[in-house]
């Protein structure tokens, strides 16, 4: 079966440039998750999208902004990259409405942040 | 608001032992109740979940009960394997509003290790 794809699986940057992160969506899911997980820590949720509309937003800082398309995928692009940026950033995918389905979570994108 | 409190680890077992993770939560209302696992260097995968008060969630040998009356969801298996060695994530999904604001709120993760 089809999973959540994420791209790039690994990302080195340095202090102050920018990122972008790509999720694909498991096909038919309409809403997608991002969280961001610290080494050693749990995930915390950054913000998430329905039918391509912003649907909720968590501890996102301002220099992240994200938006979902109309095939459904979704970027998370960080601009001004901090040493503390450096994490597993995991989308997660689920069809919207009333919350019957779980989240299905990609494998995750590493960024280090040099 | 909503929070998720597991065990801290690490747990560490010898393989055929029995497993007790627990995990409590405090949210307002009946949130959806979750056990993810994480392998070494994979991302999260769901192991098993609960929708409401006294259902028992189960997967691969796990399991899991939502007690309202405890807000608990303890994860127990009764005879582990070196397999199993993983970061458990207890999790809870708090439903309000209608809409698609279904956000995972996460526990800090227990580590289990499984000695042969």
């Amino acid at each position: 079966a089809a999973g959540v794809i994420q791209s790039p699986r690994h990302l080195i940057k340095e202090k102050r440039e920018t990122a972008t992160l790509k999720c694909y969506p498991i096909p038919r899911h309409d809403t997608v998750y991002w969280y961001q997980q610290g080494p050693g820590q749990d995930p915390q949720f950054l913000i998430s999208f329905y039918e391509k509309m912003q649907s909720d937003k968590g501890s996102i800082p301002d220099r992240f902004s994200a938006q979902q398309f109309s095939d459904y995928h979704s970027e998370l692009n960080m601009s001004s990259l901090e040493l503390g940026d450096s994490a597993l950033y995991f989308c997660a995918s689920s069809l919207g409405g009333q919350g019957l389905y779980e989240q299905y979570f990609g494998p995750g994108t590493r960024l280090t942040v040099t | 608001g909503n929070s998720v409190t597991q065990m801290e680890g690490p747990v560490t077992l010898s393989e055929e032992a029995f497993l007790t993770i627990n995990c409590t939560y405090t949210a307002t209302g009946y949130p959806s109740l979750f056990w993810y696992v994480q392998y070494p260097g994979e991302g999260l995968q769901l192991l098993l979940k609960a929708t409401k008060a006294d259902d028992k969630g189960s997967n691969k040998g796990f399991e899991a009960t939502y007690r309202k009356e405890t807000t608990s969801f303890h994860l127990e298996k009764g005879s582990v394997q070196v397999s199993d060695s993983a970061v458990y994530f207890c999790a809870l999904r708090w439903e309000w509003g209608g809409g698609s604001n279904y956000k995972l709120t996460f526990g800090k993760g227990t580590l289990l290790t499984v000695n042969p």
